[in-house]
């Protein structure tokens, strides 16, 4: 059971990223997923679900409007689009299965740096 | 959004004390409240969901209690691999936050 998340790199502000996230080792279209970061030295924060299905997603209000959640199933993939970055999205990016109504799997995480 | 308060922010203890954490929801999260283990340079681990069910693989030394607004991590007996920080996450409505952490540290 893995997840590995891929994309993070430095980008100026106001500009856009996607991130990846590569599932493997379950049923994948089972399960809801999420995205969480985590600033710097700091804890950890929700960014996004997205459904099993895909059809249902849902958004911090520090994102909302600029961050879309997609998922394709049948590649056993999560697709986080950043658009309109500000300097403090700069983070670490998880994504991370839901199992129980908590996060059982993570990935290791992909660093975004928002700079000028 | 639910504020999620954790005590104490940081912790001395030695190898073999009984160590508790205390996460306090700023309304009820019924059972819905789980605890994660983060070492430095790692993603966070999984170590009780729903309050009290230890998670697979996780040692026994590792229990949870609470219900409603107050929820505490019990370390039986702390080990040299538990130095670490400690979160508390709820899940009973969105947006699921965290508690800010409680930093596990060698006395």
């Amino acid at each position: 059971v893995q997840l590995v998340a891929s994309g993070g790199v430095v980008v100026q502000p106001g500009g856009s990223l996607r991130l990846s996230c590569a599932a493997s080792g379950f049923s994948f279209e089972d399960y809801t997923m999420h995205w969480v970061r985590q600033r710097p030295g700091k804890g950890l924060e929700w960014v996004s679900l997205i459904s099993w299905s895909g059809d249902y997603t849902n958004y911090a209000d520090s994102v909302r409007g600029r961050f879309t959640f997609s998922r394709d199933n049948s590649k056993s993939s999560l697709y986080l689009q950043m658009n309109s970055l500000k300097t403090e999205d700069t983070a670490l990016y998880y994504c991370a299965k839901e199992q129980n109504d908590a996060f059982d799997i993570w990935g290791q995480g992909t660093m975004v740096t928002v700079s000028s | 959004d639910i504020q999620m308060t954790q005590s104490p922010s940081s912790l001395s203890a030695s190898v073999g004390d009984k160590v508790t954490i205390t996460c306090r929801a700023g309304q009820s999260v019924s059972t819905y409240l789980n605890w994660y283990q983060q070492k430095p340079g790692k993603a966070p681990n999984l170590l009780i969901y729903t309050a009290s069910n230890l998670e697979s693989g996780v040692p026994s030394r590792f229990s949870g209690s609470g219900y409603g607004e107050g929820f505490t991590l019990t370390i039986s007996s702390l080990q040299p691999e538990d130095f670490a920080t400690y979160y508390c996450q709820q899940s009973y409505t969105s947006p699921w936050t965290f508690g800010q952490g409680t930093k596990v540290e060698i006395k």
